[in-house]
């Protein structure tokens, strides 16, 4: 079965911190996802990449970037870390688009 | 741009019930409608999903009906056991129209599905 990793379950980060959150899949799938879930909000697409190098805005991108330097890791940066980031971030990753999503177990992040 | 509506967003129900979950969308070019369960403290599986040439798609106790003229499609799931208590997101793919990635998934907001013994 796919395995989707995500480097940490729990995270506390100061405010202004530079915050990496580090994800790895094992099937060579193409598309790699973050996802932010926040209660009552759903799943919010942050940023994609369909290919290595290659990446797209999500819905709510801002305060956020992103790198995929191999086709299996997909990481999310936070240059500079706010109150309002505090959330469940989600990595996700499928074999072409529109295709079944397969998740991390998530980072539960914290910036006081 | 496509926007997905999910209602209810609590849904108490008791074993052995019927469950339904009803989710509406506004891009009439989506094609793909997955629905996934996220059980407390795991991360969302794949339970089903559906696209646009189907009408109405069933595993075991688990269905999805898909109405396009009406742009909306439903999760059943039936004789519900306390392992069915989980939040439920439908989504769809946006259309050629929507300003973001093509290759995003839209999430509704989701549904606690508690079913009782």
């Amino acid at each position: 079965d796919v395995k989707v990793t995500q480097s940490s379950r729990y995270l506390v980060k100061r405010t202004g911190e530079k915050v990496f959150l580090e994800c790895v899949q094992d099937m060579d799938h193409e598309n790699m996802f973050w996802y932010r879930q926040d209660p009552g909000l759903g799943l919010r697409l942050i940023y994609f990449s369909y290919d290595v190098k290659m990446k797209e805005k999500g819905d709510i991108p801002e305060g956020y970037s992103v790198s995929r330097e191999k086709k299996e890791r997909f990481s999310l940066i936070l240059e500079s870390a706010s109150t309002n980031q505090t959330s469940m971030y989600l990595c996700a990753s499928s074999l072409t688009e529109h295709e079944k999503l397969f998740f991390g177990s998530g980072t539960q992040l914290s910036v006081l | 741009g496509e926007n997905v509506e999910q209602h209810p967003s609590t849904l108490s129900v008791q074993e052995g019930d019927s469950a339904v979950i009803k989710c509406t969308y506004s891009d009439s070019a989506s094609n793909y409608f997955p629905w996934y369960k996220q059980e407390l403290g795991k991360r969302p599986q794949l339970i089903i999903d559906i696209r646009s040439n189907v009408g109405e798609k069933k595993d075991q106790r688990i269905a999805v009906t898909l109405n396009k003229t009406a742009k909306h499609f439903s999760l059943h799931i039936t004789e519900t056991q306390p392992e069915d208590s989980a939040v439920y997101f439908c989504a769809a793919t946006p259309g050629p129209n929507y300003g973001g990635s093509q290759g995003n998934l839209i999430f509704g907001k989701g549904t606690k599905l508690s079913v009782k013994p």
